[in-house]
């Protein structure tokens, strides 16, 4: 079945440690997104690519990188420079800018980071 | 820039009862607008969308949301609410402007009560 697949769904991290969240999708999509979800506060957008080997920050990208070497991976760094990493992390994929309906997303499960 | 309004961000409402929840929204171009759901840590899921067609829109598990532009609102409704309904609710504006942006409102946290 095609989707997008998060990894790890919980992850425990100490204070100055950098982590990396996976995002994995085969559904042929050229944009992926990450998001960061506290409560209360819906989705904040972090940084999205459009194609590969491009991206661009979103509204929060500060403390946080990216890369996109393949269509289907868009890994997500959450280095020792965020202040307060502890989140709901959602990935997102979809068609791509002038393919499909612009706002029509389809997400992982989510990873849940904490900072001990 | 768009965004969203969701008011009442936690609705509690009997099991058969209607479900209602409000969206505005604010735009400079002709938005596309949806509701996503999301159940306990679990990523989001496409409820329906408005894309410039049907101003009344169906999508699953019963739920409608009718688009009024003179009103900048497209509000969620469902006749009967069931226990599985119990989740957050998000309406995101797109516009088409082809920045391909988008916001996200809040959200609305749903109760359903027995």
């Amino acid at each position: 079945d095609g989707g997008i697949t998060q990894s790890p769904k919980y992850l425990f991290r100490k204070e100055g440690q950098n982590v990396t969240l996976s995002c994995e999708q085969n559904l042929n999509h050229d944009a992926m997104y990450w998001y960061r979800q506290d409560p209360g506060q819906g989705l904040r957008l972090i940084y999205y690519s459009q194609i590969v080997n491009d991206f661009q920050k979103g509204d929060i990208a500060e403390g946080y990188s990216v890369s996109r070497e393949k269509k289907e991976s868009f890994p997500l760094t959450v280095t020792s420079a965020q202040k307060n990493p502890t989140a709901f992390y959602l990935c997102a994929s979809s068609l791509g800018q002038g393919r499909g309906v612009t706002g029509e997303l389809f997400f992982g499960e989510g990873s849940r980071l904490t900072v001990l | 820039a768009q965004s969203v309004t969701q008011l009442d961000s936690h609705v509690s409402v009997s099991e058969g009862t209607p479900v209602l929840l409000r969206c505005n929204y604010s735009s400079s171009y002709s938005p596309s607008l949806f509701w996503y759901v999301q159940h306990p840590n679990k990523g989001l899921q496409l409820l329906l969308k408005y894309t410039s067609a049907a101003t009344l829109v169906k999508g699953i598990n019963g739920f409608e949301a009718e688009f009024k532009k003179s009103e900048t609102s497209f509000h969620l409704t469902k006749p009967s609410a069931h226990m599985s309904d119990a989740a957050e609710y998000f309406c995101v504006v797109s516009e088409s402007s082809g920045n391909n942006r988008l916001a996200f409102g809040k959200g609305n946290q749903v109760v359903v009560i027995p």
